[in-house]
């Protein structure tokens, strides 16, 4: 079946500017996690969603970052006044819930360039 | 912030030779799991161990986790040219739940013909 999409996937986007990214999970996938990867590091959390409920943001660095998920399916990712210091790789991830142990499910990720 | 280190940084070898990566990790966990990342790719799922297991094989894969030493090793025998890609521990932590992992930085695995 289909895996987990993100789109666009790339962004390159002016410094000050507003970008939203997109994740569309695994069908029937409760949990949905955000993640950011700088080059040559691993991923880092951000924040993941049960259902529609952000259940944890605390690896949001500030607050011109905010996501939703308004249906418990996709998932937007908001960065608002983009500065030099977010260009990263923004991945998304779904699994079956977060009681798990659970698989999480990563798509290919949405690389972001702030000039 | 980064879960740990990943041991070594970056490890080159040649085809049909084993490779063997190490993970350490700070707080206590409820599983620790292993991924793979291609160029450009997103991560793949390898393995999975939970912290009451010691062992644990998938395929050519073979996982180790010792919670005392909070360190774990990777061990992919009979390595192909396929297997060339970047390996990352990721732990999902005791306090916290959820299930969101940690990452470590990661082992560049390059394998040659």
């Amino acid at each position: 079946g289909a895996g987990v999409s993100q789109t666009p996937s790339n962004k390159v986007t002016e410094k000050g500017k507003y970008v939203e990214l997109r994740c569309d999970p695994i069908s029937g996938h409760t949990a949905l996690y955000w993640y950011r990867q700088s080059l040559g590091q691993g991923p880092e959390f951000l924040i993941y969603f049960q259902g529609t409920g952000a259940a944890d943001d605390s690896g949001l660095p500030n607050d011109r970052f905010f996501a939703v998920r308004p249906e418990g399916s996709v998932s937007t990712l908001k960065i608002q006044r983009t500065e030099r210091g977010d260009s990263a790789v923004y991945l998304c991830a779904s699994s079956l819930g977060d009681r798990g142990p659970y698989e999480q499910y990563f798509g290919p990720g949405t690389r972001l360039t702030v000039t | 912030s980064q879960q740990g280190e990943e041991d070594p940084q970056a490890l080159s070898i040649q085809e049909g030779e084993n490779a063997t990566m190490n993970c350490s990790y700070k707080t206590s966990i409820n599983n620790l799991q292993w991924y793979r990342q291609n160029s450009g790719r997103g991560l793949v799922h390898l393995i999975l161990i939970r912290s009451n297991e010691r062992e644990k094989h998938s395929g050519r894969l073979r996982v180790t986790l010792d919670t005392s030493k909070k360190s774990s090793s990777l061990l992919i025998t009979a390595s192909r040219a396929a297997d060339t890609a970047s390996y990352f521990c990721a732990t999902d932590a005791v306090t916290g739940g959820g299930n969101k992992l940690t990452f470590g930085t990661g082992t560049q695995l390059k394998v040659e013909l």
